[in-house]
């Protein structure tokens, strides 16, 4: 069975600081697409990242970026120069068609 | 470009009533899907149609939901009767191609009391 693991159900971060989110999956595909969505307090889920499995180099926008470690199947998203605005939901999710979730991890970004 | 729309935002109903739940895609994403959250769980997939045709209805909990999309446009979720499990999120989503990324409607809030 495909699960997706999110082991932090809360983070903090103090504004301008740098956060990570950790995510860890398990699969036998060997070609699925990995995706951080964002929720903001009753909102709408955004896409926030996209990596491709057969990539190599970890995918960034802008503030944010992934760890992709395919070997041990760890996708943790790092946060930068936090904002306000960043405190939200986050979901990890895997793809081989049909989107698989973590639980989330609500991330607080303190003043 | 408009994004994927759902009605209504929030329903409340009794055990035992029905409830029809109404996605719009983004115009010209043939793969539309239907997820629910549930009492602050994760969220799961519930099925996929492509254009009109159910692609895969693994995730759909018992035959007392019931799916259409009609001319391969909008979705209709139906649930008949409701329990009080029934109770959680809702959330449609569509793209224009499959394992690609998904675009997310802002949610049904189903409440069965």
């Amino acid at each position: 069975a495909q699960t997706v693991t999110q082991s932090q159900p809360e983070m903090s971060v103090q504004e301008a600081e740098t956060v990570t989110l950790s995510c860890t999956y398990d699969t036998s595909e060997s070609d699925y697409y990995l995706f951080w969505y964002k929720q903001p307090p009753s909102r709408q889920m955004i896409l926030v990242i996209r990596q491709e499995a057969y990539k190599q180099q970890n995918a960034t926008e802008n503030r944010f970026s992934v760890n992709f470690q395919k070997a041990a199947k760890s996708f943790s998203l790092k946060i930068s120069d936090s904002q306000l605005g960043d405190a939200a939901m986050y979901f990890c999710a895997f793809s081989t068609n049909k989107l698989i979730f973590g639980t989330g991890t609500l991330l607080a970004v303190q003043p | 470009e408009a994004g994927v729309t759902q009605f209504p935002s929030h329903s409340v109903i009794e055990k035992g009533q029905t409830v029809t739940l109404r996605c719009d895609p983004i115009s010209g994403h043939d793969n539309l899907y239907w997820y629910r959250r549930v009492m602050g769980k994760e969220i799961k997939f519930l099925l996929h149609f492509v254009k009109e045709s159910k692609q895969d209805e693994s995730g759909m909990p018992n035959n007392r939901f019931l799916a259409e999309r009609t001319g391969g446009t909008y979705s209709t979720l139906k649930v008949q009767p409701a329990e009080l499990e029934d109770s959680g999120v809702y959330f449609c989503a569509s793209s224009r191609y499959t394992i690609y990324e998904q675009y997310f409607g802002p949610g049904t809030r189903l409440t069965v009391t």
